[in-house]
């Protein structure tokens, strides 16, 4: 079974731009998240989806952070403007559904440097 | 507010011996603790789950307790090997909701 895609593995950019990621969860995975990573630090939850609606985005900063997930599959997370504290892994995963016991499958990451 | 603390940022050990991390959480009543291996530059990979009425649980050479009074678990690696050497991540989860991950701790075994 095909693992949980995303791009672009990585990218620089500098701060006040703007940059989109990429997720492909695993086929049939209701639910998909997006975790952000710092060095050092275990991921944080930005955005939990629950096929096409959102069930959790209580930690991202939406002056600058959106995320969608059109027909419940793929999904898009874009920061605008971009800062350097911004500077993360951002990690989708995905799991069969929302609910208590459930495994998450993460994707390899997308590494994002601002700078 | 939560919190979630693992032993040390870092834990060498000699091949062969048995490695114990420890995630101690406050303020948190998880239904379930789950356990996560890192690579550098990859994703986390699911190892282990426990449930809050559950004691301990075994997959091969892996052994995770859960004491819910004692807000602690303990993940234990038997005749670690090299190839162990990873962070390794708790994670509690409250039926799905607050899914929160712990800082890691950074294993290494040495040869």
């Amino acid at each position: 079974e095909a693992g949980v895609a995303q791009s672009p593995r990585y990218k620089i950019i500098e701060k006040r731009q703007s940059v989109a990621f990429w997720c492909n969860p695993i086929s049939g995975h209701a639910t998909l998240y997006w975790y952000q990573q710092i060095l050092g630090q275990g991921p944080k939850l930005l955005i939990q989806f629950q096929n096409n609606g959102v069930v959790d985005d209580s930690q991202l900063p939406k002056d600058r952070f959106s995320a969608e997930r059109l027909k419940g599959v793929d999904s898009t997370l874009k920061i605008q403007p971009a800062k350097l504290e911004d500077s993360a892994v951002y990690l989708c995963a995905s799991s069969p559904t929302t609910g208590g016991g459930n495994t998450i499958y993460f994707g390899e990451g997308s590494w994002l440097t601002v700078v | 507010s939560q919190k979630i603390e693992q032993n040390s940022e870092a834990l060498n050990i000699q091949e062969g011996k048995t490695a114990t991390l420890t995630c101690n959480y406050t303020n948190y009543s998880p239904a379930y603790l789950q356990w996560y291996r890192q690579d550098p530059g990859r994703g986390p990979v699911f190892l282990l789950l426990i449930r809050e009425n559950e004691k301990e649980k075994r997959k091969e050479r892996l052994k995770v307790t859960f004491d819910t009074t004692l807000k602690q678990s303990l993940f234990h690696i038997t005749a670690s090997q090299p190839a162990d050497s990873a962070t390794y991540l708790c994670a509690l989860d409250d039926y799905g909701q607050n899914f929160v991950f712990g800082p890691g701790t950074r294993l290494s075994v040495l040869p």
